[in-house]
């Protein structure tokens, strides 16, 4: 029972490089959201892809892409890595007639 | 946008203890969910309500669905150890019969009493 499964799990990275957060899930699900997690800030909503081949922003979008290559993987790509974005990165999936959001693990970055 | 006041932002457990928690919105929402996040992992859904009104218990978990639909409490009955964490509420509308995204509270953080 995979689930959510998010690599990689730890990445620091140097301001102004560039990398991918992966997410796949095993679920069938339609809907996948990229969350971002800080002190205090509780779950943000970065992007959301509610089916294949669409994708829509969400509460702080600034600074990443987001790519659903097909039902079962949703990207998410930070061009240019800023230490704003130093953050714990959940990958969550949901099925159409479900409420529940299923979340991974997390990556956790550091931006230096 | 829309926000949800999650209460308290942290508190102290001793073992055996009752502890509530509860989020409160300007809006109203169609559906109410708790998560609960252990150290290093995402979050998990404990208890999800859909009806005002509706009160549901998970074990030693309770949580309620307030009337006004704006707003919604957790409640953890003989605390222990495994109950350490962090706890978001969170709330969803619909439009139109599509479902809408997940709202997060900012989360409460349950540590033990030193």
């Amino acid at each position: 029972n995979a689930g959510v499964t998010q690599t990689p799990k730890f990445q620091v990275l140097k301001t102004g490089q560039s990398m991918t957060l992966q997410c796949a899930q095993d679920m069938n699900h339609n809907s996948m959201y990229w969350y971002r997690q800080d002190p205090g800030m509780g779950l943000r909503l970065i992007y959301y892809s509610a089916s294949e081949g669409t994708t829509d922003k969400g509460e702080v979008p600034n600074g990443y892409n987001v790519s659903r290559l097909n039902k079962r993987e949703f990207s998410l790509r930070l061009e240019s890595a800023a230490p704003s974005q130093t953050s714990v990165y959940f990958c969550a999936s949901r099925g159409r007639a479900s409420t529940e959001a299923f979340f991974g693990q997390g990556t956790r970055l550091t931006v230096v | 946008g829309q926000q949800l006041n999650q209460s308290p932002q942290s508190m102290f457990i001793q073992e055996g203890e009752d502890v509530s928690m509860n989020c409160t919105s300007s809006s109203i929402f169609n559906t109410w969910l708790w998560y609960k996040q252990d150290p290093g992992e995402g979050p998990v859904l404990l208890i999800a309500l859909y009806k005002a009104g509706e009160l549901t218990s998970n074990g030693r978990l309770t949580a309620q669905f307030g009337i006004t639909r704006k707003d919604s409490f957790l409640n953890i009955s003989a605390s222990i150890p495994s109950d350490v964490g962090i706890y978001f509420c969170a709330g969803q509308q619909n439009y139109g019969g599509s479902q809408g995204n997940l709202i997060f509270g900012k989360g409460t953080k349950l540590s033990v009493k030193p």
